[in-house]
């Protein structure tokens, strides 16, 4: 069964930094991209970007709202995805969601973790 | 980066009911779009991926068609676990964008 769990939110204030996780079980975590996707409190989703696989390089590629702020890494030997986030801003509230790539789409995702930025 | 639209931004249906959203893109994106589900305090779920495939396991009544820029999600006949808020997103190219959801809620 495929697991994606995250974990590491909280009440972080403004400029400080938070890493998130992104545990997975279920499949072969190397063979997939892993997306972050953000929802403010009675908003709608926002892409936040994701990291590719490393035969395909491994890159990530950000939204515009965070790049030079965030950053995706993934290791492979624990099947675990990390979003880092520095230089937080309030309007960074939101709870953070990790899903799974097919390439296509986002298909199976994590139950979220909150990131409450505030002084 | 490709604007997503869609609209309704919200509808009342009752159970039983044919409900029809639509998502049109800022350029074309041929059909590389998806159709989430979210439930309220739940993540979103994959319903429809390229257009108009069926994720496995999601019920026949939900369907997905278009390419290009327009896209149409219909869902067949309304039940009452489908009022949720529904969201298109554009996989052609990143910033990955999502619409900016359709609520569907009970007549």
């Amino acid at each position: 069964e495929v697991q994606v769990v995250e974990s590491g939110g909280g009440l972080v204030q403004p400029g400080r930094s938070l890493r998130l996780s992104c545990t997975t079980s279920g499949f072969i975590f190397r063979d997939h991209a892993m997306n972050w996707v953000r929802q403010a409190p009675g908003k709608g989703l926002e892409w936040v970007g994701f990291i590719g696989t490393k035969p395909n390089g491994g890159t990530a590629e950000y939204a515009a709202s965070v790049i030079g702020r965030f950053t995706i890494s993934r290791d492979d030997s624990k099947s675990i995805a990390y979003l880092q986030m520095d230089s937080l801003k309030t309007e960074d509230t939101a709870v953070y969601y990790c899903s799974r790539d097919t390439s296509y789409a986002a298909d199976y995702w994590g139950q979220g973790t909150l990131v409450t930025v505030s002084s | 980066d490709i604007q997503m639209t869609q609209s309704p931004s919200s509808l009342s249906a009752s159970v039983g009911d044919r409900v029809t959203i639509t998502c049109r893109a800022s350029q074309s994106i041929k059909t590389y779009l998806n159709w989430y589900q979210q439930r309220p305090g739940k993540a979103p779920k994959l319903l429809i991926y390229t257009a108009s495939s069926l994720q496995s396991g999601v019920p026949s009544r939900f369907s997905g068609s278009g390419s290009g820029t327009d896209f149409v999600f219909t869902i067949s006949s309304l039940q009452p676990e489908d009022f949720a808020t529904y969201y298109c997103q554009q996989s052609h190219t990143t910033p990955r964008t999502f619409g900016q959801g359709t609520k569907v809620e009970i007549k």
